[in-house]
């Protein structure tokens, strides 16, 4: 298995509480992405990053922000968690010079009451 | 734009039973295609990939592919599953030189005894 470690596995918080995500690789890939899972629509791409502080937005980046000042961590932080923003959040990594596919870490289930 | 389709949310089948998981895909550039499973409270795997050549391609678990250019298709095929099979599947792309993963919404594979 790739080396991707998500913390934490799961999360309960408050509505209007900041929440943040870590995703820490050990394989020295370059591409890092956030995607979130709901049921009937697959995994939506949140932000991603192809280097150190090099991040672009995904297809649904409101209200979520990242960072990566390393190359094994990427970050991904709700500013102020609502309702809508319980799902279950996933890492994945790729490095396009050595294969073409991603790798996933094993997800992070946040819940926003 | 991108689109990735995957034209049933739930396939029910019994065991030793062919099965066909449908996908389709719309883009602007060309792309790589990929189908992986989640298996309950896991992370994504990769199944199988197709990135050129022949458009037959084999993975993991008995499991096949077929692109089809003309149609834009890429159809996941086992012809006997197993109850260990009951997963989801996902279909994905990769948009050429900008390594962004595009998913479906994901089918529900349920194996009957």
């Amino acid at each position: 298995d790739a080396g991707i470690t998500q913390s934490p596995r799961h999360k309960v918080t408050e509505t209007g509480t900041p929440v943040t995500l870590r995703c820490h690789q050990t394989e020295n890939h370059r591409y890092m992405y956030w995607y979130r899972q709901d049921p009937g629509h697959g995994l939506r791409l949140i932000h991603y990053s192809y280097g150190v502080k090099d991040t672009d937005k995904g297809e649904v980046s409101d209200g979520y922000s990242v960072s990566r000042s390393k190359t094994e961590d990427f970050l991904l932080t709700l500013e102020s968690a609502t309702s809508s923003q319980t799902s279950v959040y996933f890492c994945a990594i790729s490095e396009p010079t050595v294969n073409t596919e991603a790798f996933f870490g094993q997800g992070t289930r946040l819940t926003v009451v | 734009a991108q689109s990735v389709t995957q034209l049933d949310s739930q396939v029910p089948v019994f065991e030793e039973a062919p099965v066909e998981l449908r996908c389709n895909y719309s883009s602007s550039v060309s792309v790589y295609l990929f189908w992986y499973v989640q298996y309950p409270n896991q992370g994504l795997q990769l199944l199988l990939k197709y990135l050129s050549g022949s458009t037959l391609v084999k993975g993991i678990n008995g499991f096949e592919a077929e692109f089809n250019k003309s149609q834009t298709s890429f159809h996941l095929r086992k012809p006997s599953v197993h109850i260990s099979d009951t997963a989801e599947y996902f279909c994905a792309v990769n948009l050429y030189n900008f390594n962004k993963f595009y998913f479906g919404s994901g089918t529900k594979l349920n194996v009957k005894p």
